[in-house]
């Protein structure tokens, strides 16, 4: 099956610096997501995008499906951006990544 | 729009019990999907419903999970008999068409004593 590899696993970060996660995928898919799994285990939907680039405030997702790889960047990233975040794809159900641990310290 | 509604929130039982979980799916959505995160593992993909119609239960593990839509709305998932590896948290996701956003209910955090 399709492989998904998120990095970094972790990551620490101080309130207002910028970051960038990173999901390869085995395989050519025609469906990848972004979710923000908040503290309460809820998962966010952030962006569906098999392809090209979406912002929404803060963050912006770039998916380029020939080379297999999306980013999921966060600026100016506040406390309340900590949580795990997913990347899942799929060409039919959703393979989810193990996720990249977020902590903002203020 | 009401979004993926799931029940319990929480479930704690004993091993060899029965559990049954459902999912009410955003209204209109023909496609529905159950995944499963036990502990430490990534998100993993359990069964996928068109309508009444099981498309794909690839991922179910064993015959003690049994799932079930009939009329094409809401679903359950009924674990008989639990077992200590079945603990983790159940998510339901519905869609309106296959290859769109997949929008996940808050899940059912299952405990097996």
């Amino acid at each position: 099956g399709i492989q998904v590899e998120q990095s970094p696993p972790d990551l620490i970060l101080q309130e207002g610096a910028n970051s960038t996660l990173r999901c390869n995928f085995s395989d050519s898919v025609n469906n990848l997501q972004w979710f923000h799994q908040n503290p309460w285990g809820q998962l966010i939907n952030l962006f569906y995008i098999p392809s090209g680039t979406k912002q929404n405030g803060r963050l912006s997702a770039t998916t380029v499906a020939t080379e297999r790889y999306s980013l999921l960047y966060i600026s100016s990233s506040q406390t309340t951006d900590s949580g795990v975040y997913f990347c899942a794809v799929s060409y039919g159900k959703l393979t989810f990544g193990q996720g990249t641990i977020l902590t903002v310290h203020p | 729009e009401a979004g993926v509604t799931q029940f319990p929130s929480h479930s704690v039982i004993e091993k060899g019990q029965t559990v049954t979980l459902r999912c009410d799916p955003i209204s209109g959505h023909d496609n529905l999907y159950w995944y499963r995160r036990v502990m430490g593992k990534e998100i993993k993909f359990l069964l996928h419903f068109v309508k009444e119609s099981k498309q794909d239960e690839s991922g179910m593990p064993n015959n003690r999970f049994l799932a079930e839509r009939t009329g094409g709305t809401y679903s359950t998932l009924k674990v008989q008999p639990a077992e200590l590896e079945d603990s983790g948290v159940y998510f339901c996701a519905s869609s309106p068409r296959q290859q769109e956003t997949q929008y996940f209910g808050p899940g059912t955090r299952l405990l097996v004593l």
